[in-house]
C-alpha cells in the first residue's frame, strides 16, 4: 500500500471548517483513499473513502486532486467532539483488506 | 453501521499469567478479523490477520507462540497473550471484515496492563 504523509498536528476553532491535508504521491490507479479517526482510548472510526471523485457523507467531505497525489478531508463545522487523531490511508480494496496506519494528524478543536 | 465488540475493555494481570481478549462481530459475519496493538502516543500496528477456520497470519516480528489467535466462528476471534510481561502492556484493537465486502469495522479496544 502507498505511503501517506500528514502533518503531525493542527488546531482548529469550534464551528469552523477543518481542512486536513494528506499527500500520497505514490498512489497507484487501483488504490483508494480512506480516512479514519481515533478518539482518545477508542478504536478507529471510519469516516469516508474515495477513488478519484470527491465524496461527501454526513460526517465529512473528501476532496481528491485530479492527479490523485493528495487529498483533503473537510470537517464542515468542527465540534469539540471532533478532537481526535485522523488517519489517511491508501489501499487496494482487493488486497487483503488490512489497513496500514501512519502517524496521522492530531486535531485539537478549541472553543 | 456494523458493530464490533471487544471484551474486556480493560484488564490488569500479573506477570507470567495469560490473558484472553475476545472480539465479536455483533450483527454481521466476519470471515476475516485483524488484531492491532497500539502503544501510547503511537499509531496502530497490525499484529496478525485471522481467517475463520484457519491459522492466523502474523506480521513480521510478532511471536505467534506468545500471541495466540483463534477464529473458531464467523463472529468471534480471540487473542491470548501468554506469559504476559510488563512490556506487553498496550492497547489491543481488533477489526472485522464483513463477509462479502471489503470494509472493516473496529472494536473499542482493550487496554492491557501487566504488573
Amino acid at each position: 500500500d502507498a505511503k501517506t504523509t500528514q502533518p503531525p498536528s493542527m488546531d482548529c476553532a469550534e464551528g469552523r471548517a477543518a481542512n486536513l491535508p494528506c499527500n500520497h504521491s505514490t498512489i497507484s490507479g487501483n488504490e483508494y483513499v480512506y480516512w479514519y479517526r481515533q478518539i482518545h482510548s477508542q478504536g478507529p472510526q471510519y469516516i469516508i473513502h474515495g477513488l478519484k471523485n470527491n465524496e461527501t457523507n454526513e460526517m465529512a467531505s473528501l476532496i481528491i486532486t485530479e492527479d490523485r497525489k493528495s487529498s483533503t478531508l473537510i470537517l464542515p463545522h468542527a465540534t469539540l467532539r471532533d478532537t481526535a487523531v485522523y488517519y489517511c490511508i491508501v489501499r487496494n480494496k482487493a488486497a487483503g483488506n488490512k489497513l496500514t496506519f501512519g502517524g496521522g494528524t492530531r486535531v485539537l478543536v478549541k472553543p | 453501521g456494523a458493530v464490533v465488540s471487544q471484551h474486556p475493555s480493560w484488564v490488569i494481570c500479573k506477570s507470567g499469567t495469560s490473558v484472553k481478549i475476545e472480539c465479536r462481530s455483533l450483527d454481521f459475519q466476519a470471515t476475516t478479523m485483524f488484531w492491532y496493538r497500539q502503544f501510547p502516543k503511537q499509531s496502530l500496528m497490525l499484529m496478525a490477520t485471522s481467517n475463520e477456520g484457519s491459522k492466523a497470519t502474523y506480521e513480521q516480528g510478532v511471536e505467534k507462540d506468545k500471541f495466540l489467535i483463534n477464529h473458531a466462528s464467523l463472529t468471534l476471534s480471540t487473542l491470548t497473550v501468554t506469559s504476559a510481561h510488563p512490556e506487553d502492556s498496550s492497547f489491543y484493537i481488533c477489526s472485522a471484515r464483513r463477509e462479502g465486502t471489503t470494509e472493516a469495522f473496529f472494536g473499542q479496544g482493550t487496554r492491557l496492563t501487566v504488573v
